[in-house]
């Protein structure tokens, strides 16, 4: 069974600052990451997803997040918060096995921007 | 706006009552997938269907159940609620069944059992 797991239910950051949002991933088979962001009282939007290709995946917004096979990782990083990056964002997990295609989502990380 | 649409946007009712939420795929989508999220649970998939034909079940219980018509649309029935039913249902849709393939969400039904 997959699972995912996201270390810190809400983290605050400085306008300015670094983001790093952290995320395990339990899986038996080589695994599909996604990140996706929800802002209030609005669906999912999909950041970037891995796919077994690069490593070092590139999202939308600035975002981007690395594939680490031996740590079972896959942190999301921005180099610069931005007010507008203030939302919940979700690590979630696909296993690449036939007939499993639903995602394993974590818990979430609510990420707050203080000006 | 991600081209999946679901109605209603919020629904209040109350416990024993039955509901359903509807959901409409983006064009040319073929897979269709029913997440709940509640505070407690988090996001957890339900249900897939694809080109009609059920897919694949995760935590659905055997009050809910759902269909997909063939003009693509998914409806999802909820019957003999609970307060615990209470909480947000996705809609997502993929252009086709499989691991790696993007899934679009809809804005959620807001579901509230009084």
């Amino acid at each position: 069974a997959q699972s995912v797991t996201q270390l810190g239910s809400h983290v605050s950051v400085s306008e300015g600052a670094l983001v790093l949002l952290r995320c395990n991933y339990s899986s038996s088979v080589p695994p599909y990451l996604f990140w996706y962001v929800q802002y209030p009282n609005q669906g999912l939007q999909l950041l970037l997803k891995y796919t077994s290709a690069a490593t070092l995946v590139k999202g939308i917004n600035g975002f981007e997040a690395e594939f680490k096979k031996s740590e079972t990782s896959f942190h999301l990083t921005k180099p610069s918060a931005h007010m507008s990056d203030a939302a919940e964002y979700f690590c979630a997990v696909s296993d690449s096995g036939a007939g499993s295609y639903q995602l394993t989502f974590g818990k979430g990380t609510k990420l707050s921007v203080i000006p | 706006d991600s081209g999946v649409t679901q109605t209603p946007k919020h629904l209040i009712t109350a416990t024993g009552q039955r509901v359903t939420l509807r959901c409409s795929p983006r064009s040319g989508d073929l897979s269709v997938y029913w997440y709940q999220q509640s505070l407690d649970q988090g996001l957890q998939f339900l249900i897939q269907y694809y080109n009609g034909e059920e897919r694949a079940k995760g935590n659905i219980l055997e009050r809910f159940s759902a269909q997909q018509f063939p003009d693509l649309h998914s409806e999802l029935n909820l019957s003999s609620l609970e307060l615990g039913d209470s909480a947000l249902y996705f809609c997502a849709s993929s252009v086709e069944e499989g691991s790696y393939n993007e899934q679009f969400f809809g804005p959620g039904t807001r579901l509230t059992v009084l």
